[in-house]
C-alpha cells in the first residue's frame, strides 16, 4: 500500500540558508500534519492542513511556513536556519472523514544545520 | 486533550506478551485513545485506538476499562522488532480532529 512519501530523506544545510521539506500525503487523504523531533526527544506538533487550509498551529517558529498544494502534497518552508534547527522532520496524512481515523507518517527528513 | 500518564520503560521476555498501562483519568466522553509506537528514528506508527469498547487488529489488542480511565495495550507475542517507544495519546474526536501530542511515552525492550 502507498505510504507517506518525504523528500529529501537528508538535508545538510548552513546556518542562515533556506529549506524546503516536501510531502506526498498517501492518496486521497486530505489533511496533512507536520511534526519536528529534536535529538532525544518526543516528536512536537508545527503544523497541519486540511484542504489547502491551516487547520491547526502548534511550535512553529515564525522562520517557518508551510502550505498544502491543489494535489495535496505540502511544503515546509525553513529559512534563516540556526543550529538548532537540525532535527527530524516528519510529515503525517489523514483523511478528514470524521471521528474515528488514524494519521500515518513518513519515514521523515533528518535536517542537519552546520 | 486529556492528559496521559505511562511508565518510563518496561521490559518483556520475547514470545512473551507485553501489556503497556496508560492512565487517562480526565478524559471525556468524546475522546479516543489512540497508540502509535516509534521504532529508533523512525516515522511514528500507528497501532490501534478506541473509544469505548476493547479492539482488537493485526497488531496488538487495546482493553480499555469500563470508565474509560485507563487503557492497556497488549502485544501478544512481543518480538524483539517490537522494542520501540510507545505513546498512548488521548484526541478528541480522532486525529481528523487535532494534532496528536507525544510526551511521556513507555519505551519497551524485548529481550530475547
Amino acid at each position: 500500500a502507498a505510504g507517506v512519501i518525504q523528500s529529501p530523506r537528508h538535508l545538510i544545510k548552513e546556518k542562515r540558508e533556506t529549506a524546503t521539506l516536501k510531502c506526498y500525503p498517501i492518496p486521497r487523504h486530505d489533511t496533512v500534519y507536520w511534526y519536528q523531533q529534536g535529538p532525544g526527544q518526543d516528536p512536537q506538533f508545527l503544523i497541519s492542513f486540511y484542504e489547502k487550509m491551516q487547520s491547526d498551529k502548534g511550535s512553529i517558529p515564525d522562520r517557518f511556513s508551510a502550505q498544502q498544494f491543489s494535489d495535496y502534497h505540502s511544503e515546509l518552508n525553513m529559512s534563516s536556519l540556526e543550529l538548532g534547527d537540525s532535527a527530524l522532520y516528519f510529515c503525517a496524512s489523514s483523511l478528514w472523514e470524521g471521528m474515528n481515523t488514524e494519521a500515518f507518517f513518513g519515514q521523515g527528513t533528518r535536517l542537519t544545520v552546520v | 486533550d486529556a492528559k496521559t500518564t505511562q511508565p518510563p520503560s518496561m521490559d518483556c521476555a520475547e514470545g512473551r506478551a507485553a501489556n503497556l498501562p496508560c492512565n487517562h483519568s480526565t478524559i471525556s466522553g468524546n475522546e479516543y485513545v489512540y497508540w502509535y509506537r516509534q521504532i529508533h528514528s523512525q516515522g511514528p506508527q500507528y497501532i490501534i485506538h478506541g473509544l469505548k469498547n476493547n479492539e482488537t487488529n493485526e497488531m496488538a489488542s487495546l482493553i480499555i476499562t469500563e470508565d474509560r480511565k485507563s487503557s492497556t495495550l497488549i502485544l501478544p507475542h512481543a518480538t524483539l522488532r517490537d522494542t520501540a517507544v510507545y505513546y498512548c495519546i488521548v484526541i478528541v474526536g480522532g486525529t481528523s480532529y487535532g494534532k496528536l501530542t507525544f510526551g511521556q511515552g513507555t519505551i519497551l525492550t524485548v529481550h530475547p
